[in-house]
């Protein structure tokens, strides 16, 4: 059964290092998203992607923050100069079609900021 | 502005007891709802979906999830609890005003005790 996988599973990083999270979709999804939740709170809402280009972001997708589709299977979110609050769980998620569609989500990625 | 809550961050019962897991719902128009599920080290697994249709979802595992617009809720329910389902229980809502994003609760830990 295909499956959305993310590298790493776990990244540890000094404050104001940059970071790239790696996500690969299910191959013939259209739409990608980053979410992300930190320790004990709401899984949160970062961006959606679609066409090559940002679809929606929340406010929390910062100047900080791009992603970017670089060849036909990955999809990345990369944080620059990383923050003490940036440390999260981040998930990626594909989906075949928009509204309403079920989103497939990745194992997620632990990003540590020290 | 849509947001889902879920009352009871961790939730015990006892093998073969009724499992009840509360979400509520915020929106301004009828919502997509979802639950999913995230095992340990693993990603979050879509359990059953609400889209209008009938008010009496049915899902993976046995579980299902009556939508009730009156009391704007999704609660997810399973007659059994099985040991197999000890996880992490989210619950989403999607609004087509606002585009693809889901807004998650902050999760209900189901604990199983034999």
């Amino acid at each position: 059964e295909p499956e959305v996988t993310q590298t790493p599973s776990h990244q540890v990083t000094q404050m104001g290092q940059e970071v790239i999270l790696r996500c690969v979709p299910i191959s013939n999804h259209l739409y990608f998203y980053w979410y992300r939740q930190i320790l004990g709170q709401k899984v949160e809402f970062l961006v959606s992607f679609y066409n090559n280009e940002i679809s929606e972001k929340s406010e929390i997708f910062d100047d900080q923050f791009s992603v970017e589709r670089p060849d036909g299977s990955n999809f990345t979110l990369k944080i620059r100069s990383t923050k003490l609050e940036d440390s999260a769980m981040y998930f990626c998620a594909s989906s075949l079609a928009g509204i309403y569609n079920e989103q497939f989500f990745g194992p997620g990625t632990r990003l540590t900021v020290l | 502005a849509q947001s889902v809550t879920q009352l009871g961050s961790h939730v015990s019962v006892s093998e073969g007891a009724l499992v009840l897991l509360r979400c509520n719902y915020s929106s301004s128009v009828p919502p997509y709802l979802f639950w999913y599920v995230q095992y340990p080290n693993q990603g979050l697994q879509l359990l059953l979906k609400y889209t209008s249709a009938a008010t009496l979802v049915k899902g993976i595992n046995d579980f299902e999830a009556e939508f009730k617009k009156s009391e704007t809720s999704f609660h997810l329910t399973k007659p059994s609890a099985h040991m197999s389902d000890a996880a992490e229980y989210f619950c989403a809502v999607s609004d087509p005003n606002t585009g693809n994003q889901f807004y998650f609760g902050t999760g209900t830990s189901l604990t199983v005790i034999p």
